[in-house]
């Protein structure tokens, strides 16, 4: 079966520090993956999405940026964070073509 | 590009009512579209999924969707619920086969009252 790790679960960061948020993936390969972001009250938003290797796309200018070093790695990072990047933080995964999303259980920001 | 809209942030229903959230969508192409379930703090559980063929799906937990294409919906319904499927609640398309995007509404909160 398909499984996301995405870790840490919890974390608190200074405002300016950096951020890496790692999200590997089991059971499939070549896999789509995506970082969403949810903010109190809101819905999930699509920050970045990845079809390969390398490939990276943006959905929303910002302070994020996100990396796929290998097929089944995503991260997502930032060099200097920003109080309104504070929110839950999802991975998710889906087979290439037609195929639902499998998710992490997320990651909470606060940036304080 | 594709967009989903839930028009329901909050709903409320009694323990052992009937529910249906609703899901709107906005897609040039054949649209491929699921919902999804999140208890708080928690990731996000599948619970059905449309891709092509019959337009009313079965999903788990006793949830079913039918697919509208002349309304561009996609609603959940459920006969009778239960306390424990309160949660939050969103639709998503996928645009497989080409951007490989999947977009998710803003999710409809459902509260269970006893």
């Amino acid at each position: 079966s398909q499984t996301i790790h995405q870790w840490p679960a919890t974390l608190v960061q200074p405002v300016g520090s950096p951020l890496s948020l790692e999200c590997t993936v089991e059971g499939t390969s070549n896999p789509n993956l995506y970082w969403y972001r949810q903010a109190a009250g809101r819905g999930l938003q699509l920050l970045f999405y990845s079809v390969g290797i390398g490939q990276i796309s943006s959905e929303v200018p910002q302070n994020l940026s996100a990396s796929r070093p290998q097929d089944r790695q995503f991260i997502l990072s930032s060099k200097k964070l920003l109080l309104s990047d504070s929110g839950f933080y999802l991975c998710a995964g889906a087979g290439q073509g037609v195929s639902e999303a499998f998710f992490g259980q997320g990651t909470r920001l606060t940036v304080v | 590009a594709q967009s989903v809209t839930q028009p329901d942030i909050h709903i409320t229903v009694s323990e052992g009512a009937s529910l249906e959230l609703r899901c709107n969508y906005s897609y040039g192409a054949t649209p491929y579209l699921f919902w999804y379930v999140q208890s708080p703090g928690q990731g996000l559980q599948l619970l059905l999924k449309y891709f092509s063929g019959d337009t009313l799906v079965q999903g788990i937990k006793g949830f079913e969707a039918e697919f509208k294409r002349s309304q561009s919906s996609f609603n959940l319904r459920k006969p009778s619920v239960h306390w424990s499927d309160a949660a939050e609640y969103f639709c998503a398309v996928g645009a497989f086969g080409g951007a490989q995007k999947l977009v998710f509404g803003q999710g409809t909160r459902l509260t269970i009252n006893p």
